[in-house]
């Protein structure tokens, strides 16, 4: 079974600094997908970013950029120019590449990220 | 990107009874839903998979009898707590996925109190 592993249970960074969230996991798959997913204090979660297993170079978006490291199977998350906004709880989550019916997310325990202003 | 609505938001009922939570997909045709659970300043813990027109897959642990699962079109899941406890309080998130794809839409979440 495929594990995610998020170390450290809370982050605090100061506003407008970068800050990078950690992440293993451990599979037998080849193909397979990466995500990190914010959850505000609303509790909607929302999609930062995703990676997939195959590509190598690593995924950005905006602010967001990943650290995909396959043999080392490490998927880290950096947060550029953080804002007050980025302040949430952030989960790494994997997925088969297969998109059968019952393919599901496979969650790690989350961080719990503060910014400072 | 797509839409995930749950209905309601916030609900507190008597212990002993039952809640009916809805989800509906409102922009796409969400063949597979998941339902989960989440405790304050924990992760999501997956209860079970549904599949349009199928039974649901319960994970481990979660009490099917307990928590009903009807996924009976494209665009709504629906999750039942019977005879619900004080212990059944917790937040319930479900989402939903098309057919091949590989991201899931996030709902935005049910608050259930019992009393």
């Amino acid at each position: 079974a495929q594990t995610v592993t998020q170390s450290q249970p809370e982050m605090s960074v100061q506003e407008a600094e970068t800050v990078t969230l950690s992440c293993t996991y451990d599979t037998s798959e080849s193909d397979y997908y990466l995500f990190w997913y914010k959850q505000p204090p609303s509790r909607q979660m929302i999609l930062v970013i995703r990676q997939e297993a195959y590509k190598q170079q690593n995924a950005t978006e905006n602010r967001f950029s990943v650290n995909f490291q396959k043999a080392a199977k490490s998927f880290s998350l950096k947060i550029s120019d953080s804002q007050l906004g980025d302040a949430a709880m952030y989960f790494c989550a994997y997925r088969s590449g297969d998109t059968g019916a019952n393919s599901k997310l496979t969650f790690g325990k989350g961080i719990t990220l503060s910014v400072r202003p | 990107g797509a839409v995930v609505s749950q209905h309601p938001s916030w609900v507190i009922c008597k212990s002993g009874t039952s809640v009916k939570i809805e989800c509906r997909s409102l922009d796409f045709q969400a063949t597979t839903m998941f339902w989960y659970r989440q405790f304050p300043k924990q992760s999501l813990m997956l209860m079970a998979t549904s599949n349009e027109g199928s039974k649901a897959t319960y994970e481990q642990g979660v009490e099917k009898d307990k928590f009903l699962i009807n996924h009976a079109s494209l665009t709504l899941s629906t999750l039942t707590v019977t005879s619900a406890h004080p212990e059944d309080s917790s937040f319930y998130i479900c989402s939903a996925r098309e057919a091949g794809a590989y991201e899931q839409y996030f709902g935005p979440g049910t608050r259930l109190t019992v009393t």
